[in-house]
C-alpha cells in the first residue's frame, strides 16, 4: 500500500523569501503525484501534478515541485513567496493498475500549515 | 460554470441521527469520491465510485452509506453507528477514464458537528 509522509506539520517564512515544502512517498511503482493547496474551511485546490516526463513539474501560482526518484520524494517550492500563500499544502499519491493506468484513489499526506509573515 | 457543489456547507447532527451531505458534479465525470478530513490527519478516503451503480468501501468506511443512483450525484449518508462524525467532509470527482491519467478536483466541503 502507497503512503505519503510530510515531515513538516508547520513552517513559518517571511514574505518574498523562498520555500521549500517537503513530500516522501512509499509506492512500489512509479506514482502518480500532486501537491494540493487549501485555504481554511475550503476544499483542496490542485497545484501540480506529476504523471511521468520531465520529473520538474510546473504549477500554477509560480510553484514547482521536482520527482526524484532515488529520494521517493516530491518537493514544492517557490522562489518568492506571497502573503497570498499562506493555507495548508497536501500532498498526495496515486496508484496505477496493472496497466499503468491511473485510477484515482489517493493517499494524502497530513498537510503542512504555511504561514507567512510580512 | 462546471464544478463541484456541496451541501449544506454548515450541518449540525444529534447523537442518534442520522444525515445525509449532498454532493453534485456537472463536469462529466465517472468518478467521485468522498473523503473526511480531521485536524492533523490529512485527508482519509471514505467510498469511491467509479460508474454509475457501483462504488467501493475505502479506509473508513464503517458508519457511512452511499449511493450512485446518477452520474453527476453522488450523496454520503452519515449514519448513527458512526462513533466520531464531527469533522469536515470533502466530495471529490475526477474523470476516471481508463488508459488516461487522472485528477481529482474537489467541492468546497462540509463541516459536520454532532451535538
Amino acid at each position: 500500500a502507497q503512503s505519503v509522509t510530510q515531515p513538516d506539520i508547520h513552517i513559518t517564512v517571511s514574505e518574498g523569501a523562498s520555500l521549500e515544502l517537503r513530500c516522501n512517498y512509499s509506492y512500489g511503482a512509479t506514482p502518480y503525484l500532486f501537491w494540493y493547496v487549501q485555504s481554511p474551511g475550503q476544499g483542496l485546490q490542485l497545484l501540480l501534478k506529476y504523471f511521468s516526463g520531465d520529473t520538474l513539474v510546473q504549477g500554477i501560482k509560480g510553484f514547482e515541485a521536482e520527482f526524484k526518484r532515488s529520494q521517493s520524494s516530491f518537493n514544492l517550492r517557490k522562489p518568492s513567496v506571497h502573503w497570498s500563500d499562506a493555507a495548508e499544502y497536501f500532498c498526495a499519491v496515486g496508484a496505477r493498475d496493472a496497466g499503468g493506468t491511473s485510477y484515482g484513489k489517493l493517499t494524502f499526506g497530513q498537510g503542512t500549515i504555511l504561514t507567512v509573515h510580512p | 460554470d462546471g464544478g463541484i457543489t456541496q451541501s449544506p456547507k454548515y450541518l449540525f447532527r444529534k447523537e442518534g441521527q442520522n444525515v445525509t451531505l449532498s454532493c453534485e458534479q456537472n463536469l462529466n465525470h465517472d468518478a467521485m469520491y468522498w473523503y473526511r478530513q480531521d485536524p492533523g490527519q490529512g485527508l482519509r478516503l471514505i467510498y469511491y465510485s467509479q460508474i454509475v451503480n457501483d462504488f467501493q468501501k475505502g479506509d473508513i468506511a464503517e458508519g457511512y452509506s452511499v449511493s450512485r443512483e446518477k452520474k453527476e450525484s453522488f450523496p454520503l449518508t452519515v449514519t448513527s453507528a458512526q462513533k466520531n462524525p464531527t469533522a469536515f467532509y470533502l466530495c471529490a470527482s475526477s474523470t476516471g477514464t481508463s488508459g488516461s491519467s487522472d485528477t481529482q478536483y474537489f467541492g468546497p466541503g462540509t463541516r459536520l458537528t454532532v451535538l
